[in-house]
């Protein structure tokens, strides 16, 4: 059963990179039916999705990030990593890290237990 | 950009059959995805491809979507469907991804 683990720094200066890794377990990120993906919640508001990528490290982003985001894949560690940058309090989030794919079509499942990171100097 | 719309919040009484809409032009024509979300817990799968269950996921949640409306379902809602539910869809092509802002079930 495919288990995802974000890990990273709780606390991020404003105008600097955020950094997160995720690691799966339980299964190779290499799957061929498999994307990655981030998506991160704002305390209080809704789910905003970040991107995703394919083990080959094929990239996909929401236009609205696009500019500061980017997110690499590991296979030999089975991890992927996004890097946000020049944040603000606004990128203040709960971010998860999802599959998408596997045995649900299009659908992320299973998510991370997610992680807060905060923006403040 | 494509959005999805959904009601902010929607009340139902234990036992009842509750739905909750999500709306975008021609939605019908993509797949729906509804995710629900208790407090402080990562968000659950709970209906994929418009109308299908997930293992483990009760027979009372079930989904539609046709024309510019997907809709989530519970019949005989309970205490625990008590949460934070979100569809998504792809946007302007299958490898963008975009939420409808959630809708707060309550069962009282």
């Amino acid at each position: 059963q495919v288990q995802l683990q974000e890990s990273g720094p709780g606390l991020v200066k404003p105008s600097e990179t955020l950094s997160l890794t995720c690691t799966v377990s339980g299964g190779s990120i290499s799957s061929s039916s498999s994307y990655w993906g981030w998506i991160r919640q704002p305390p209080g508001k809704g789910l905003e999705w970040i991107g995703n990528i394919y083990y080959s490290g094929t990239t996909y982003y929401n236009p609205s990030l696009k500019s500061r985001v980017t997110i690499s894949v590991d296979t030999s560690k089975n991890h992927f990593s996004l890097k946000l940058s020049s944040v603000t309090a606004a990128d203040t989030a709960v971010y998860y890290c999802a599959r998408r794919g596997g045995s649900y079509s299009s659908a992320f499942e299973p998510w991370g237990q997610g992680t807060l990171v905060t923006v403040s100097s | 950009s494509y959005e999805l719309t959904q009601p902010p919040s929607v009340s139902v009484s234990p036992g009842q059959t509750g739905s909750i809409t999500c709306s975008g032009d021609k939605l019908g024509d993509k797949y729906a995805y509804w995710y629900q979300q208790k407090p402080g817990q990562s968000p659950v799968l709970v209906i994929y491809q418009d109308t299908k269950r997930p293992s483990g996921i009760p027979e009372r949640f079930s989904g539609s979507n046709s024309g510019n409306t997907a809709t989530l379902t519970i019949s005989g809602t309970q205490a625990m469907d008590e949460a934070d539910y979100y569809c998504q869809a792809w946007g302007s092509s299958t490898d963008d991804v975009v939420f409808g802002g959630g809708t707060k079930l309550t069962v009282l």
